[in-house]
């Protein structure tokens, strides 16, 4: 089975740049979650969805940041402008409801210059 | 908000030894989640736990879910090199969001 899949994988853009990284969450799970990783804050929230409906956002950073689940193998997170402060690996994860089973894709890897 | 605490943050073993390391929580869960990464990948799961006192074994590594719900534990033993990475422990109570630990970083010496 192939698991979460997400692109791209590495990503450098100038600042004030938009940036969208992609996400397929595995066939069949009804959560997906977008997550930030840094050396200072290690493994972040940012928003996750519910059968497409976005349940809590309150990890996203600013209004700068916005995520969309237009169906239940899509999902997309945006960056617009972009900062420096924004470079970080962004994941994205899904499991299957009542399962407690998480599931991460290999990250983008994306800096902000 | 939930937060999760691991020990030790970090640890330098010799190859061969036995590993074991925790997570603790100030509020109670009903998964308890084990990941490893490694460099340039996103977290892998290694052990899930639903229940109360739940003892499970993957291969060489064992994990158990704590009895009073607010802690678990991750054991490996007879370390190998393939072992390095930093292990990340997560709390989920039921359709809600997982809390992830800050990670223990895990090194082994030939």
């Amino acid at each position: 089975d192939a698991g979460v899949i997400q692109s791209p994988r590495h990503e450098v853009t100038e600042m004030g740049q938009e940036v969208t990284l992609r996400c397929k969450p595995i066939s069949g799970h009804d959560y997906l979650f977008w997550y930030r990783q840094t050396m200072m804050r290690g493994l972040e929230l940012l928003i996750y969805f519910n059968n497409n409906v976005p349940i809590d956002d309150s990890g996203m950073p600013e209004d700068r940041f916005s995520a969309k689940m237009p169906n239940a193998s899509f999902s997309t997170l945006k960056i617009q402008p972009s900062e420096p402060r924004d470079s970080a690996v962004y994941f994205c994860a899904s499991s299957r409801l009542g399962d407690g089973e998480l599931f991460f894709g290999e990250g983008s890897r994306l800096t902000v210059l | 908000g939930q937060q999760l605490n691991q020990s030790p943050q970090s640890m330098f073993i010799q190859e061969g030894e036995d590993v074991s390391m925790n997570c603790t929580s100030s509020s109670i869960f009903n998964t308890w989640l084990w990941y490893k990464q490694e460099p340039g990948e996103g977290p892998v799961l290694l052990i899930a736990l639903y229940k109360a006192g739940e003892l499970t074994s993957n291969g060489r590594l064992t994990a158990q879910f704590g009895i009073t719900r607010k802690d678990s534990f991750l054991n490996i033993s007879a370390s190998i090199p393939s072992d390095v990475g930093i292990y990340f422990c997560a709390g989920q109570l039921y359709g809600q969001n997982f809390v992830f630990g800050p990670g223990t970083r895990l090194s082994v010496l030939p």
